[in-house]
């Protein structure tokens, strides 16, 4: 079975400019998360999808971070513009349903650096 | 609203040592309990979860106990192993209805 997917790996911007990031959940999972981990602190959730619908996104900064997933499959996270509190690990997750009950797969993440 | 409260690390044991790693939360209600371990290089994995008081979870040797009265989860191995090197974090789901993780705790395991 495939895992989540979650591309570039690393990324280096400087501040005030915008990245995108892109997760692909295992196939058939309903329910897909972005979590922002930054160094040293526990993974916190920014939004979560069910199939194409937004379910929670109460942790998202909306002046900046924006994310969407067309078609209830893959998903993209921007961020725009940067900041240096950004610089985090992007983790994208997946589950077959939205219950307390269930197994969340996470991908590797993208490492972001703001400079 | 959720929180999770975990010991700090970093853990440095020897191979066979037996570990203890305190894991708190604060919830309203009887939210299920988890452990999460992230490998070097990889993604979180479920280790092990429990969703009711007293219940034990448990996964390569590896075991918590949900215990109600102290609000507790505290993951325990009693031999480790050098492949164990990896953060573990605890996590719970409740009211919230999302997982919220603990900051981590990072164990290193020496031959």
């Amino acid at each position: 079975e495939a895992g989540v997917a979650q591309s570039p790996r690393y990324k280096i911007i400087e501040k005030r400019q915008s990245v995108a990031f892109w997760c692909n959940p295992i196939s058939g999972h309903a329910t897909l998360y972005w979590y922002q981990q930054i160094l040293g602190q526990g993974p916190k959730l920014l939004i979560q999808f069910q199939n194409n619908g937004v379910v929670d996104d109460s942790q998202l900064p909306k002046d900046r971070f924006s994310a969407e997933r067309l078609k209830g499959v893959d998903s993209t996270l921007k961020i725009q513009p940067a900041k240096l509190e950004d610089s985090a690990v992007y983790l994208c997750a997946s589950s077959t349903g939205s219950s307390s009950f269930e197994k969340l797969f996470f991908g590797s993440g993208t490492q972001l650096s703001v400079l | 609203g959720d929180s999770v409260t975990q010991m700090e690390g970093p853990v440095t044991l020897s191979e066979e040592a037996f570990l203890t790693i305190n894991c708190t939360y604060t919830a309203t209600g009887y939210p299920s309990l988890f452990w999460y371990v992230q490998y070097p290089g990889e993604g979180l994995q479920l280790l092990l979860k429990a969703t009711k008081a007293d219940d034990k979870g448990s996964n390569k040797g590896f075991e918590a106990t949900y215990r109600k009265e102290t609000t507790s989860f505290h993951l325990e191995k009693g031999s480790v192993q050098v492949s164990d090197s990896a953060v573990y974090f605890c996590g719970s789901w409740g009211s919230a209805r999302q997982l919220t993780f603990g900051s981590g705790t990072q164990l290193t395991v020496l031959p």
